[in-house]
């Protein structure tokens, strides 16, 4: 059974750089069959693709054309996790954020998800 | 940009079968997954890859998939399934891509 458990702060200041970390058992940040991906959810944008990392004999990662100057999903091998960091987080970056991991054999689709991290940005 | 869009509400008598919709540009040939999502909760995965449901998920929950619109259809619904339900689908230049959600009331 796959479990992913995020950690993070819930309150960002505007201008700074909000981190989230999802930590994996169950699975692999590894795998060749998984990709592993920020959402995030919030009344006025509904659920939101931020952007994933994915390893394939080499890492790869994917982000929302909207974000790719502010985002970077890393993973973390040594303590099989991966992250996420937004850059220059304004109110509009206020949200529900989740990790997902989406499974990539045959077909595509999320699989298991976090528990969710409320993230306001406020001064 | 891809979008999907779906109804923000449907409304069914329990018991009855409820049909909830999602349209997008060559939606038929992008596989679109169906997620549940009640108050509060993480979302959870009732149908992929068109028309297939992941272990666990009650057999009252099909999915169709043609042309420009995928249907989310559950039959005898029940009080539990009262939630919201979203759509998604991946595209090569947006990423995956979530339709807008639809409030389903069982009343």
């Amino acid at each position: 059974q796959v479990q992913l458990q995020q950690s993070g702060p819930g309150l960002v200041k505007p201008s700074q750089t909000l981190s989230l970390t999802c930590a994996i058992s169950g699975d692999s940040v590894s795998s060749d069959s998984a990709a592993w991906n920020w959402i995030r959810q919030s009344p006025s944008r509904g659920l939101e693709w931020l952007g994933r990392t994915y390893y394939r004999s080499k890492w790869y990662n994917d982000y929302a054309p909207s974000l790719r100057s502010r985002i970077t999903v890393n993973p973390d091998t040594s303590k099989n996790q991966f992250s996420l960091q937004l850059n220059s987080v304004t109110p509009e970056d206020t949200a529900v954020y989740y990790c997902a991991r989406e499974w990539q054999l045959v077909t595509y689709y999320f699989d298991y998800w976090g528990q969710g991290t409320l993230v306001t940005v406020s001064s | 940009s891809y979008e999907l869009t779906q109804p923000p509400s449907v409304s069914v008598s329990p018991g009855q079968t409820a049909s909830i919709t999602c349209s997008g540009d060559k939606l038929g040939d992008k596989y679109p997954c169906w997620y549940q999502q009640k108050p509060g909760q993480s979302p959870v995965l009732v149908i992929y890859q068109d028309t297939k449901r992941p272990s666990g998920i009650p057999e009252r929950f099909s999915g169709s998939n043609s042309g420009n619109a995928a249907t989310l259809t559950i039959s005898g619904t029940q009080a539990m399934d009262e939630a919201d339900y979203y759509c998604q689908a991946w595209d090569s230049s947006t990423g995956w891509v979530f339709g807008g959600g639809t409030k389903l009331t069982v009343l």
